[in-house]
């Protein structure tokens, strides 16, 4: 199994607070990816990494910011939870561009 | 905005028998794809990838490709009820992405 943890697997969290979910990779892939699955619309994804500071948005990504100051660690922060970012939040990784590994998964419930 | 389209399902099946996943994609530059299974709770899983035109077969599982007419699928001979599960297509967009469908429910029925 790819070497991904995710932290934390479950988070309840109130409106309004910032929230950060980290990845943490041990494969030492250059490329890490985070999504957010929701009945209806698959996964999608919210920002992705190429490199240690180099990240980019992806199709969900208002509401969201990303780092990766080191090659194992991509950490997501919900600046200010709202209800809609309610989800299950998968980090995945990749080499180059091939096979992706996901993450157990952090679900996070505003309230 | 570059697209893969799964059928949602279910799609049920006896246990035995063969399950057949359609994906298509709309780039056709697309090089490679994958083929994900998601038990339910849990994380999406790599069970194939295939890079070129024809078959590929590993064990139970074969991802069939065809770049002329877009799509890939996915066989699962002789289906058990442990194949229960959603099926995600992906296919790499760009440089440094990929694009997820949204997924097929199988269901085999015992």
């Amino acid at each position: 199994d790819a070497g991904i943890t995710q932290s934390p697997r479950h988070k309840v969290t109130e409106t309004g607070t910032p929230v950060t979910l980290r990845c943490h990779q041990t494969e030492n892939h250059r490329y890490m990816y985070w999504y957010r699955q929701d009945p209806g619309h698959g996964l999608r994804l919210i920002h992705y990494s190429y490199g240690v500071k180099d990240t980019d948005k992806g199709e969900v990504s208002d509401g969201y910011s990303v780092s990766r100051s080191k090659t194992e660690d991509f950490l997501l922060t919900l600046e200010s939870a709202t209800s809609s970012q309610t989800s299950v939040y998968f980090c995945a990784i990749s080499r180059e561009l091939t096979e992706a590994f996901f993450g157990q998964g952090t679900r996070l419930t505003v309230v | 905005q570059k697209e893969v389209e799964q059928n949602s399902g279910p799609l049920s099946v006896p246990e035995g028998a063969i399950a057949s996943l359609n994906c298509t994609y709309s780039d056709r530059g697309s090089q490679s794809f994958f083929w994900y299974r998601q038990y339910s709770g849990k994380s999406p899983e790599l069970i194939m990838f295939i890079y070129s035109n024809g078959d590929k077969e590993d064990g139970r599982f074969t991802a069939q490709l065809n770049k002329a007419s877009q799509y890939v699928s996915l066989l699962i001979r002789d289906s058990q009820p442990s194949d229960s599960a959603t099926y995600l297509c992906a296919v790499p967009s760009g440089t440094y992405k990929y694009i997820f469908g949204t997924g097929t429910r199988l269901k085999v029925l015992a």
